[in-house]
């Protein structure tokens, strides 16, 4: 079955700097890539997400890329603030499979003042 | 309501006792899905459900877990003759198709 990485499990940034978060995945028939924000105590919720027919997209601040070939995804934030200050989860989701969603184990990003 | 909701938000039970847990997915949403979420890990799938039938149950971790939905809208979770190592974030969402899944705030059960 289809397996997700991430890296780095955290990552501490001074406010202003960038942030990238990368996965990797295992099955080469995922074909939808989302990432998730969850904050303390809250469910994770839609930041950005890429399809398998798109190779990079960006919402403001936040983008991700995707290389198929490699099948590694990233998410890259600039300019980060304190409130981006979150654990992100990456996940990649198999069509066959009722669109079963197989997450990364997520990274803790703080973003200091 | 706008969002997915789920009852109760904490629970705390003794082990051997059995609990349900409550999903109000998004109004229209046809596909469901079971996740728990263990202190400070990532999200494990448990079950999947499309309409009120459930083509992959193969996250649930044992027999001691079930799920239903009914009328294709309210899901319950049961875990029977729980365990200490039960004690998670129990969470839901649901999606309208092939895009956003949409996430519950979840339940905290705690087994003591």
């Amino acid at each position: 079955g289809e397996n997700v990485e991430q890296h780095p499990s955290t990552l501490s940034v001074q406010e202003g700097d960038s942030a990238v978060i990368k996965c990797t995945y295992s099955d080469s028939a995922s074909n939808y890539f989302p990432w998730y924000k969850q904050e303390l105590g809250k469910g994770p919720q839609l930041i950005i997400d890429i399809r398998s027919n798109v190779g990079e997209k960006k919402d403001q601040r936040i983008a991700v890329t995707l290389n198929k070939t490699a099948k590694h995804f990233s998410l890259h934030i600039t300019e980060t603030q304190p409130e981006d200050s979150a654990v992100y989860f990456c996940a990649a989701s198999l069509p066959l499979r009722g669109q079963n969603f197989v997450f990364g184990p997520g990274t803790r990003l703080s973003v200091l003042p | 309501g706008a969002g997915v909701s789920q009852s109760p938000s904490n629970k705390v039970t003794e082990k051997g006792k059995d609990v349900e847990l409550r999903c109000d997915p998004i109004s229209g949403h046809t596909a469901l899905y079971w996740y728990r979420q263990s202190l400070g890990q990532g999200l494990e799938f448990l079950i999947y459900f499309q309409g009120n039938s459930a083509p992959d149950k193969s996250g649930l971790p044992s027999d001691r877990f079930s799920a239903e939905r009914t009328g294709g809208s309210v899901s319950t979770l049961t875990i029977q003759r729980t365990q200490q190592e039960d004690s998670a974030v129990y969470l839901c969402a649901s999606t309208a198709g092939l895009n956003e899944q949409f996430f519950g705030p979840g339940t905290r059960l705690t087994v003591l």
